[in-house]
């Protein structure tokens, strides 16, 4: 069965050093998002990219973040200087978009630590 | 902003009962999906509602889609060890690329 695949599985960083967290999207799906989830919270929504282009994204996806899908199958996304509250679960997820394909299929998550 | 606001935050209930949990919202939204998350997985999609007043079953699980589109309840019946975890209520904003999260109700099941 189709899945969403994100590596690492554990980041661990030092506080201001770039992070780059990876994605492979379901393959015939057209919709890709980031969510974060910070321990023991909900999961919070950061960005929606669509036709190579950031479509929506939260308050929390700022300056320091960027998404890029650099070929066919990857989705990334980078914090450029990473801070401690930045240390959470990243969720990649993807759909195949269309009324009635809106559900999104979510990655096992990349856990994120800062220190 | 949009938010969802799901009820109850935890349960503690004995293996055989039947669980409900529901999510309400001041927005209007396209589409409400329930997932469930084990600790250290990610979100794993149970079932999707499109259309309001919708009712779907996923073996002992039924979600309905609340007419005016601004809530959902998902049951559990004969609840059993496995089901044990934190359930999100999640919508898809009308007009809208994003997906938003209730803050989950943790399951226990007492044994």
């Amino acid at each position: 069965e189709p899945e969403v695949t994100q590596t690492p599985s554990h980041q661990v960083t030092q506080m201001g050093q770039e992070v780059i967290l990876r994605c492979v999207p379901i393959s015939n799906h057209l919709y890709f998002y980031w969510y974060r989830q910070i321990l023991g919270q909900k999961v919070e929504f950061l960005v929606s990219f669509y036709n190579n282009e950031i479509s929506e994204k939260s308050e929390i996806f700022d300056d320091q973040f960027s998404v890029e899908r650099p070929d066919g199958s990857n989705f990334t996304l980078k914090i450029r200087s990473t801070k401690l509250e930045d240390s959470a679960m990243y969720f990649c997820a993807s759909s195949a978009g269309g009324p009635l394909n809106t559900e999104a299929f979510f990655g096992q998550g990349t856990r994120l630590t800062v220190v | 902003g949009q938010q969802l606001n799901q009820s109850p935050q935890s349960m503690f209930i004995q293996e055989g009962e039947d669980v409900s949990m529901n999510c309400t919202s001041s927005s209007i939204f396209n589409t409400w999906l329930w997932y469930k998350q084990d600790p250290g997985e990610g979100p794993v999609l149970l079932i999707a509602l499109y259309k309001a007043g919708e009712l779907t079953s996923n073996g002992r699980l039924t979600a309905q889609f609340g007419i005016t589109r601004k809530d959902s309840f998902l049951n559990i019946s004969a609840s059993i060890p496995s089901d044990v975890g934190i359930y999100f209520c999640a919508g898809q904003t009308v007009g809208g690329d994003k997906i938003i999260f209730g803050k989950g109700t943790r399951l226990h099941i007492l044994p």
